[in-house]
């Protein structure tokens, strides 16, 4: 049962290369979601899925764009890259917006120099 | 949007002790409450989550508690063992959309054998 995955695991880019961050889940949920993670900062929501067809802005969606492939898949993309970028970066997926438990990925550790 | 404070950063016990941690909020809206334990090199994994109506909930050695008036829930872990060191981190939700988590910065738990 693989859950939540992420691709890349690690990743280091340029000042201005563009990259995409890909997740997919096999749980059949509905909402997805990307979080960011940085020292001593907790997680932030940077965009999230509530379902198929759909997206929304969260906490710190400035630099991102993202894409609701389908039911499984949501993939993060980083246009221009900055150091500010620099993070981890989770996948999330939970069964609706309400449903409570968000189910994560390992993250994805991406170095922008 | 929603603040959550989270303390202490790091706390370290003795195995068999109790460990709490404090976690504010700041959004009188936020409902929903979880508490999730993230392990080193992996994704943050939900432990226990209590809603605005209730005021405890128990989950064999881990508790947590909600007091709605002050806006302050605490997550409370018994008999700790070493298997309980990680960073854990609260977080507040409101409304329908409950993956749209406002996180704290996270407390370093370590359990000394």
């Amino acid at each position: 049962n693989a859950g939540v995955t992420q691709t890349p695991k690690f990743q280091v880019l340029k000042t201005g290369q563009s990259m995409t961050l890909q997740c997919a889940q096999d749980m059949n949920h509905n909402s997805m979601y990307w979080y960011r993670q940085d020292p001593g900062m907790g997680l932030r929501l940077i965009y999230y899925s509530a379902s198929e067809g759909t997206t929304d802005k969260g906490e710190v969606p400035n630099g991102y764009n993202v894409s609701r492939l389908n039911k499984r898949e949501f993939s993060l993309r980083l246009e221009s890259a900055a150091p500010s970028q620099t993070s981890v970066y989770f996948c999330a997926s939970s069964e609706w917006g309400d449903a409570g438990e968000l189910f994560f990925g390992e993250g994805s550790r991406l170095t922008v120099l | 949007g929603e603040n959550v404070e989270q303390h202490p950063s790091t706390l370290s016990v003795q195995e068999g002790d109790s460990a709490v941690i404090k976690c504010t909020y700041s959004d009188s809206a936020s409902n929903y409450f979880p508490w999730y334990k993230q392990e080193l090199g992996k994704g943050p994994q939900l432990i226990i989550d209590i809603r605005s109506n209730v005021g405890e909930k128990k989950d064999q050695r881990i508790a947590v508690t909600l007091n709605k008036t002050a806006k302050h829930f605490s997550l409370h872990i018994t008999e700790t063992q070493p298997e309980d060191s990680a960073v854990y981190f609260c977080a507040a939700a409101r409304g329908s959309t409950l993956g749209r988590l406002y996180f704290g910065r996270g407390t370093q738990l370590t359990v000394w054998p």
